[in-house]
């Protein structure tokens, strides 16, 4: 799995309440992104990372914040949870320059009732 | 629009019985074309990417090749455990740090 590990990997959560999603990498990549994938909507971006404390919006970013105080580690956080972000949450990696495949987690499967 | 198109949305092979996977993709300036093979329950695991048109990558009963316009992932005599949903991503010039714009996958099945 490259070195790459979400937390939690399942959540329950209730509608209005924060949640944070944890990536966290021992590859050293400068990119991180976090995805959404969704029945009939496929993969999609919500933030991504560039470096430490540089991200910017992917996609379908409203609703979502993310931050990035060390190399290592990607914050997803919704700030206050609805039920239309149910969703299957996957952490990417990539870095290299001449290939820049993307690494994927587990992903984290989280429910908003 | 959709810049990545996969289809069929669903393939049921026999074992054994060849087939192919089609990508097709409007993006300006293209990067990267990647292939990923999931499993449910699982994040993407990556197989190839290709470059440039003419490009062609194999690996084991898969080999992937590249136009201008579309990719094809080409599957040689499946085996059961083939199963799993393959999707095409695109990476433009540019944009959104070397980011994936992913198609909503082909779903294969391969039955003994």
């Amino acid at each position: 799995d490259a070195g790459i590990t979400q937390s939690p990997r399942h959540k329950v959560t209730e509608t209005g309440t924060p949640v944070t999603l944890r990536c966290h990498q021992t590859e050293n990549h400068r990119y991180m992104y976090w995805y959404r994938q969704d029945p009939g909507h496929g993969l999609r971006l919500i933030h991504y990372s560039y470096g430490v404390k540089d991200t910017d919006k992917g996609e379908v970013s409203d609703g979502y914040s993310v931050s990035r105080s060390k190399t290592e580690d990607f914050l997803l956080t919704l700030e206050s949870a609805t039920s239309s972000q149910t969703s299957v949450y996957f952490c990417a990696i990539s870095g290299r320059v001449m290939n820049t495949e993307a690494f994927f987690g587990q992903g984290t499967r989280l429910t908003v009732v | 629009e959709d810049q990545v198109t996969q289809s069929p949305e669903a393939l049921r092979l026999q074992e054994g019985e060849s087939s192919s996977l089609n990508c097709s993709y409007t993006v300006s300036g293209l990067r990267g074309l990647f292939w990923y093979r999931q499993d449910p329950g699982k994040g993407p695991e990556f197989l190839f990417t290709l470059y440039s048109a003419g490009e062609e990558k194999e690996k084991e009963r898969l080999k992937a090749t590249l136009t201008k316009k579309e990719s094809f992932l080409h599957i040689t005599a499946p085996k059961p455990e083939d199963s799993a949903t393959y999707l095409c991503a695109v990476q433009e010039n540019s944009n959104s740090g070397y980011a994936l714009n992913f198609g909503k996958g082909t779903s294969l099945l391969v039955t003994p």
